[in-house]
């Protein structure tokens, strides 16, 4: 089944503690991408990623890292996570070329509570 | 900057009736305009997108959207909702050229349907 997998679904972590939230996608994609969600704010972009060992920032990039040493993987590190990056994260994926622009495939989330 | 505004926070409908959900753009030209649904506790999915041609465009699960330039409004429609299209709807829009990994989302319009 063609899926994005992101885990942990649900972490409860304290400010200062570095974590790392996973994403693996089984389509092949070459374009993957990290969002948040917050209430009245919508889907906003961390960083994505072209291309193995090709990434670039989005809107809010501020106290994420990513890396993409593969293609099937995009891990977003928090290095010294602060309550503000208390949000729902949702990993993405698409084919590359034109014609697949916004076609993302999501995986289901990652609830992420910062104390 | 491209901008999407979705009017419309809550929407609530009787099963069996028609719905519209309202999605306007700000942007120099015409993007590419895509529809996503997220049900509760899962990621988004694309129910259908406008490149060019013909302004009425179809997607999955009966919803429909029209693309009107003169308003840069894209719409999306539902002749007779269904108690599980009860979800939460994002509108976006992405640059024709060069903006294939810039895809803004709206804040949503929640969705809720009486049996």
């Amino acid at each position: 089944e063609a899926q994005v997998t992101q885990n942990p679904r649900y972490l409860i972590t304290v400010t200062g503690k570095k974590l790392t939230v996973t994403c693996s996608q089984n389509m092949n994609h070459e374009y993957m991408s990290w969002y948040r969600q917050d209430p009245g704010l919508g889907l906003r972009q961390i960083y994505y990623s072209m291309n193995v060992e090709v990434t670039d920032k989005g809107d809010v990039p501020e106290g994420y890292k990513v890396s993409r040493k593969e293609k099937r993987n995009f891990p977003l590190i928090l290095e010294s996570p602060s309550p503000n990056q208390t949000s729902l994260y949702f990993c993405a994926s698409r084919r590359a070329g034109s014609t697949n622009t916004g076609e993302l495939f999501f995986g289901e989330g990652s609830r992420l509570t910062v104390l | 900057a491209q901008s999407v505004t979705q009017p419309d926070i809550h929407i609530t409908v009787s099963e069996g009736a028609s719905l519209e959900l309202r999605c306007n753009y700000s942007y120099g030209a015409t993007p590419y305009l895509f529809w996503y649904v997220q049900s509760p506790g899962q990621g988004l999915q694309l129910l259908l997108k406008y490149f060019s041609g013909d302004t009425l465009v179809q997607g999955i699960k009966g919803f429909e959207a029209e693309f009107k330039r003169s308003q840069s409004s894209f719409n999306l429609r539902k002749p007779s909702v269904h108690w599980s299209d009860a979800a939460e709807y994002f509108c976006a829009v992405a640059p024709l050229t060069g903006g294939g990994n810039k895809l803004t989302f709206g804040t949503g319009t929640q969705l809720k349907v009486e049996l």
